[in-house]
């Protein structure tokens, strides 16, 4: 398969507790980047974190980016029940086509 | 700024007939935009890439006769489900690359959810 993968598959947790969730790819890239898709709805960019990137940080979310094991993480702190979504990440590659290779998902549930 | 819409949102037609799901990029010009289709509970897989003014390039295992694509314009692409089957419905999603970008950018459109009865 192209795509990468994502663990959990799913995620239950408690509002205010963090959530992390992974994602491994399988070639060279030059950025990475985590979206949210709501149930049945279109999808929203939340951050990029390009090859050269270990961390970055935006509000309650924190990527790494861990090229040597092509792995990434999405933390989200103080989880809200408005977080309630799924997480994709989606990478492109050096080389080749520019479109986005999508990971398989989580999808994160925040009981309030 | 890089807004990017689909038309229709959602639509529903019988089997054997052709649907025509349109992706334009608002605000800035796209030499290339991507189509991808998801199934429910699963990830996005690319279709194919859309270049203006030449061929789309496919995916392997993505029929190029029933999956027309049309990418007349700098903001205008367009795919053709034809002779739809039950099988075809899906939640199709376009994305733009700006043309001042290099194709490193990619903005989404909000999905078209297909169902074929």
């Amino acid at each position: 398969s192209q795509q990468g993968e994502e663990d959990p598959q799913a995620l239950s947790i408690q509002e205010g507790e963090n959530a992390t969730m992974n994602c491994s790819y399988k070639t060279s890239i030059n950025n990475l980047q985590w979206y949210r898709q709501n149930s049945g709805r279109g999808l929203v960019h939340l951050i990029l974190i390009r090859s050269n990137e270990r961390e970055k940080h935006s509000g309650r979310l924190r990527v790494t980016l861990d090229t040597s094991k092509k792995s990434s993480s999405l933390l989200i702190t103080a989880s809200r029940a408005a977080d309630t979504a799924s997480y994709f990440c989606a990478t492109d590659r050096v080389t080749g086509r520019r479109a986005l290779t999508f990971g398989s998902g989580t999808r994160l549930q925040v009981q309030p | 700024g890089a807004v990017v819409s689909q038309h229709p949102s959602w639509v529903i037609c019988k089997s054997g007939t052709s649907v025509k799901i349109e992706c334009r990029s608002l605000d800035f010009q796209a030499t290339t935009m991507f189509w991808y289709r998801q199934f429910p509970k699963q990830s996005l897989m690319l279709m194919a890439t859309s270049n203006e003014g030449s061929k789309a390039t496919y995916e392997q295992g993505v029929e190029k006769d029933k999956f027309l694509i049309n990418h007349a314009s700098l903001t205008l692409s367009t795919l053709t489900v034809t002779s739809a089957h039950p099988e075809d419905s899906s939640f199709y999603i376009c994305s733009a690359s700006p043309t001042s970008s290099g194709g490193y950018e990619q903005y989404f459109g909000p999905g078209t959810r297909l169902t074929v009865t």
